[in-house]
């Protein structure tokens, strides 16, 4: 069974650098040809999507965080990670990753950020 | 600009079947879709992938009480026989050309 576990601090500070990693168990990151995605939900919203990279280290990223967004892979580790700089409180999410092909499953339980001093 | 709209809540009582709709925007009616659930205070939780001509596969587990179709640019999920434990929200997501996108969710109310 493939799991998918989110790790990192749950408090960061406003203008600094958010980073968190996914640490994936039950099959290798780079067995196969899949997709390994961040997808974010600020507190009574709905779902967004950050981005995501192949087990090669081929990234994709939402046009509206791109320029903030750094997104690797770790294939020795069996990680991946997700950077995400210059933080406002309207990061202040849940974040979740997830493989796919093309659609997202099966997803990590989420890690809760806030963003606050 | 790939968009999908989907109505904000949808109802039915226990035991009924209710159908979210999942709308793709202009120009994408040939995309795939996926349905997911979000149970409260859980992360989501894949569904099903929903193609263009209907057809539908779904994740290991689900029940076969969840089905999905399709019509033009409308992809739907059914829930029969509806259970207390169906309350949630629903997601849609597509993907092309090389972005990622979700529908605004729709809350699933059981009577």
């Amino acid at each position: 069974q493939l799991l998918l576990q989110e790790s990192g601090p749950g408090l960061v500070e406003p203008s600094e650098t958010l980073s968190l990693t996914c640490t994936v168990s039950g099959d290798s990151i780079g067995s196969a040809s899949y997709y390994w995605g961040w997808v974010r939900q600020p507190p009574g919203e709905g779902l967004e999507w950050i981005g995501g990279t192949s087990s090669s280290g081929y990234t994709e990223y939402n046009p509206s965080l791109k320029s903030r967004v750094t997104i690797s892979v770790d294939t020795s580790k069996n990680q991946f990670s997700l950077r995400l700089n210059s933080v406002t409180a309207a990061d202040t999410a849940v974040y979740y990753c997830a493989r796919g092909e093309g659609y997202f499953g099966p997803w990590g339980q989420g890690t809760l950020v806030t963003v606050s001093s | 600009q790939l968009v999908l709209t989907q109505s904000p809540s949808a109802s039915a009582s226990l035991g009924a079947s209710v159908k979210l709709t999942c709308t793709l925007s202009g120009g994408h009616s040939s995309y795939a879709i996926a349905w997911h659930q979000q149970l409260p205070e859980k992360g989501p939780r894949y569904l099903m992938k929903v193609n263009s001509d209907g057809s539908h596969s779904k994740g290991d587990g689900i029940p076969d009480r969840f089905s999905g179709s399709s019509s033009g640019s409308e992809r739907y999920l059914t829930i029969s026989s509806l259970q207390s434990t169906d309350e949630a929200d629903y997601y849609c997501q597509t993907w092309g050309s090389g972005i990622v996108v979700f529908g605004g969710g729709a809350k699933v109310t059981v009577l």
